[in-house]
């Protein structure tokens, strides 16, 4: 069962603000929303992760709806490199010690 | 160097033969995951390991063997390599044991073939 639900694409131009969405309704009270991202044959990248409040790193932005049931990934000023399969998964504390779900994702493209 | 190594990088082998993917990790995270990627089915785990003799199956743990002797390595055994087990293999740490929650470290990913 999906935890999570994402656009299976998206693009946006280089040098805007991107921003992925991602529907968890489901998620419970201790559970975490973390992001990772994974470009073209590498293996995933951890972003950032969040369980109420906004938080924001040197890489991105998360803001997460005030009933925790959405939340949107900010990369505020994308390049060419930010193109990527962006996965927004859900998970307990100690987010991933039986390993993380990783679903289908959101392929963002990043137009010159 | 510092990191999550994965070896070999490529490897082709025929149905039937025995292959090790090894993964090294120098920073003594306890946890350690193997991952298969395919396409249309994204990233599904195979094993996982919460310190060293500790090791659980994940989604899709049949036809594959792990060990965990050491802290730093995590090798994925496929005892008789069949069609089906072609694929991108990526092994993982976490920082879980740091206080930290849920960030893996992933290695660039192990090819395989198998013909």
């Amino acid at each position: 069962d999906a935890k999570t639900t994402q656009p299976p694409s998206m693009d946006c131009a280089e040098g805007r603000a991107a921003n992925l969405p991602c529907n968890h309704s489901t998620i419970s009270g201790n559970e975490y929303v973390y992001w990772y991202r994974q470009i073209h044959s590498q293996g995933p990248q951890y972003i950032i992760h969040g369980l109420k409040n906004n938080e924001t790193n040197e890489m991105a932005s998360l803001i997460i709806t005030e009933d925790r049931k959405s939340s949107t990934l900010i990369l505020p000023h994308a390049t060419l490199r930010d193109t990527a399969v962006y996965y927004c998964i859900v998970s307990g504390p100690g987010g991933g010690a039986d390993g993380l779900t990783f679903g289908k994702g959101t392929h963002l493209i990043i137009q010159p | 160097d510092a990191g999550i190594t994965q070896s070999p990088r490529y490897k082709i082998t025929e149905t039937g033969r025995q292959v090790t993917l090894m993964c090294h990790q120098t920073w003594s995270h306890s946890y350690m995951f193997w991952y298969r990627q395919d396409l249309g089915h994204g990233l599904r785990l195979i094993y996982y390991s919460a310190a060293a003799d500790i090791t659980d199956k994940g989604e899709v743990p049949d036809g594959y063997v792990v060990s965990r002797s050491k802290t730093e390595n995590f090798p994925l055994t496929l005892e008789s390599a069949t069609r089906s087990q072609t694929s991108v293999y990526f092994c993982a740490s976490s920082t879980i044991d740091r206080g930290r929650d849920g960030e893996l470290f992933f290695g660039e990913g192990s090819r395989l073939t198998v013909l």
